[in-house]
């Protein structure tokens, strides 16, 4: 059974670093592309972050290039997100999935951005 | 960015009833292999996201053969036939044929 488990969500003050977890299982982490989705209260989905199954490649959104970072661990079968200079209009549910489909989904991790 | 244009915003629908979501792109979403990249996902109240249809049409894992997808460009339908009521929640469509966005969502209400 694939699972993606996200960790490291939590208050954190304007201008400030968090970094986010998603632990893989059940499936051959090093095969696939990943992904970082976020949705902010009560509104709809926003991509965020991919990175290529081996992690030569990222992508990012426009609002968060130059301060976000996607990374990977494919011997310890886990996605990143290191987010700096973090700003209200961070504030989210930041949910890892698999990319390609978005096939499977974490459960999410609410990261709120505030003073 | 491509923009993904749902709906209607709710809809409310009586059980073992049938209803069609709409979905239109910005931009064609053939890529340049031909395939488009047309996603459904259905979002429950409390949980996270779930795939229901990849490329079009293709029920991805499990998914009653109750829903189903069809378009072609940028017009694409999500339908639902016999309801029940596990299937309310907020539908959401996404185009993954270039940077992935998605629409902001449809609500389905059992009367």
């Amino acid at each position: 059974e694939v699972q993606l488990v996200e960790s490291g969500g939590g208050l954190v003050q304007p201008g400030r670093s968090m970094k986010l977890s998603c632990a893989a299982s059940g499936f051959t982490f090093s095969n696939y592309g990943m992904a970082w989705v976020r949705q902010a209260p009560t509104k709809g989905l926003e991509w965020v972050a991919t990175i290529s199954y081996d992690g030569s490649s990222t992508y990012y959104r426009d609002s968060v290039k130059g301060r976000f970072t996607i990374s990977r661990d494919n011997a310890k079968s886990t996605l990143y997100l290191q987010m700096n200079s973090l700003r209200s209009e961070d504030t989210a549910t930041y949910y890892c999935t698999r990319y390609g489909y978005f096939d499977y989904w974490g459960q999410g991790v609410m990261v709120t951005v505030s003073s | 960015d491509v923009v993904m244009t749902q709906t209607p915003v709710s809809l409310s629908v009586s059980l073992g009833g049938q209803v069609s979501i709409s979905c239109r792109s910005s931009q064609s979403l053939v890529h340049n292999n031909g395939n488009t990249y047309l996603s459904w996902y259905l979002q429950k109240p409390g949980q996270s996201p779930q795939l229901l249809i990849y490329k079009v049409s293709n029920r991805f894992s499990g998914i009653s053969d109750r829903f189903s997808g069809s378009g072609s460009g940028t017009d694409f339908t999500l339908k639902i036939s016999r309801v029940e009521p596990d299937d309310l929640g907020v539908y959401y469509c996404g185009q993954g044929t270039q940077y992935p966005t998605f629409g902001s969502g449809t609500k389905l209400e059992i009367k």
